[in-house]
């Protein structure tokens, strides 16, 4: 079955980058669109930006300015970066396979999601 | 961005009620729309997509309605395993949410 994994440093510095990565297993990553979404403690979800391997990508226009979402199809991996973050950059992020590969699409599979606090 | 709206925030029912939750776009999202359940410390599970269509394995207690601007999730006996957050999510233009529901049992 399908599953994805997030890893990444659970502690970035304010004004850092916060970087993490997805690993896919059970699907190939070329078939589909893979996004990052995020969650605040206690609040409700909010999606960031999304990547397929052609080369297409969409973002959150409140994030645009500080998200880049990559994708590595040798190591069946996307990656999250987000730039110049603050505390209310602290949440759980997730990321998820997009459910029949469209661009605009329900999400069908999600990681078990990793928190990350920003702090100094 | 399209704005979603889901009410009520909380409610409380007992084992075998019926219990809808609506959830309102701000302009029209055709049948662009998924319910999701979560439960505390866990991601959230996919439940139906494209306004009505069950996922796979999604007991058939669950169901979605609507277009438009105006959906449901209905649950129809409702049961202790359902106790969680339910959200909505729009994909018509890229993807927005709700604000989420947490549905007790009493």
């Amino acid at each position: 079955q399908v599953q994805l994994q997030e890893s990444g440093p659970g502690l970035v510095k304010p004004s850092e980058t916060l970087s993490l990565t997805c690993t896919v297993s059970g699907a190939s990553i070329t078939s589909y669109y893979w996004s990052w979404i995020r969650q605040p403690p206690g609040k409700g979800l909010e999606w960031i930006g999304l990547r397929h391997n052609s080369g297409s990508t969409n973002y959150n226009p409140s994030l645009k300015s500080r998200v880049t979402i990559s994708l590595d199809t040798s190591k069946d991996q996307f990656s999250l970066n987000l730039s110049s973050v603050t505390a209310a950059d602290t949440a759980v992020y997730y990321c998820v396979k997009h459910h029949n590969g469209d661009y605009d699409d329900a999400f069908d599979i999600w990681g078990q999601g990793t928190m990350v606090t920003v702090s100094s | 961005d399209i704005q979603m709206t889901q009410h009520p925030s909380t409610l409380s029912a007992s084992v075998g009620d019926r219990v809808t939750i609506t959830c309102r776009a701000s302009q029209s999202i055709s049948r662009w729309l998924a319910w999701y359940q979560q439960k505390p410390g866990k991601a959230p599970n996919l439940l139906i997509y494209k306004a009505s269509s069950l996922k796979s394995g999604v007991p058939s207690r669950f169901s979605g309605s609507g277009s438009g601007t105006y959906f449901t999730l209905t649950i129809s006996s409702l049961q202790p395993d359902d106790s969680a957050t339910y959200y909505c999510q729009q994909y018509n233009s890229y993807s927005t949410f709700g604000q989420g529901t947490k549905v007790e049992i009493k």
